[in-house]
């Protein structure tokens, strides 16, 4: 799990800022996903990648963006469109050949005021 | 789509007890399912998974049992410590994405 990172930890903004979470791997892994984390609600899936230049919405993607310019990298964009962006937001990762692990990240608390 | 439905959504054991938490899938084509343990702050830890041609994996005080026919899965921790007290999500791969249960917060008093 170590070869997962996101910066940073903590995040504040204000109401109607964008912001960009950053998620790197160097796993080698070909599949990137994100996560949102809220109390009692369990992880649910924003976008994910399996190939650089080509990403899919998840079950929640409305107000977020995101981008697979290379292949260890997996940036998440909270627009200002998000009306609850407040939580805790969790990247992870995946081989596409037998493995069927996922590793996570060790997460980004944003909070917008 | 695939849904998961995870209960309980909190569970206390006295130390030495065992624990069982138990999910059910909707896709019938899912054929992966990992147990995550999350401690406060951290990231999830796979603890152990199955596929869905077996029907139950163990390992050391923890183990998993899969029902096809009935779409549900259990987690079992035998023996429970203080350090197991944590949430525990449950999850089923539909697809490429794995489909996450709500969690259940698992508290072990000695």
């Amino acid at each position: 799990d170590g070869g997962i990172t996101q910066s940073p930890k903590y995040l504040f903004r204000k109401e109607g800022q964008n912001v960009t979470l950053s998620c790197e791997q160097n796993l080698n892994h070909d599949a990137m996903y994100w996560y949102r984390q809220d109390p009692g609600q369990g992880l649910r899936l924003i976008y994910y990648s399996q190939i650089v230049n080509d990403f899919q919405k998840g079950d929640i993607a409305e107000g977020y963006s995101v981008s697979r310019e290379k292949k260890e990298s997996f940036p998440l964009t909270v627009t200002s469109a998000q009306k609850n962006p407040t939580a805790f937001y969790l990247c992870a990762s995946k081989a596409l050949s037998s493995s069927y692990e996922q590793y996570f990240g060790p997460g980004t608390r944003l909070t917008v005021t | 789509g695939e849904n998961v439905e995870q209960h309980p959504s909190t569970l206390s054991v006295q130390e030495g007890d065992s624990a069982v938490i138990k999910c059910t899938y909707s896709d019938s084509a899912s054929n992966y399912f990992p147990w995550y343990k999350q401690e406060l702050g951290k990231r999830p830890q796979l603890i152990i998974d199955i596929r869905s041609n077996v029907g139950e994996k163990k390992d050391q005080r923890i183990a998993v049992t899969l029902n096809k026919t009935a779409k549900h899965f259990s987690l079992h921790i035998t023996e429970t410590q203080p350090e197991d007290s944590a949430v525990y999500f449950c999850a089923a791969r539909a697809g490429t994405a794995l489909i996450f249960g709500k969690g259940t917060t698992l508290s072990v008093s000695s």
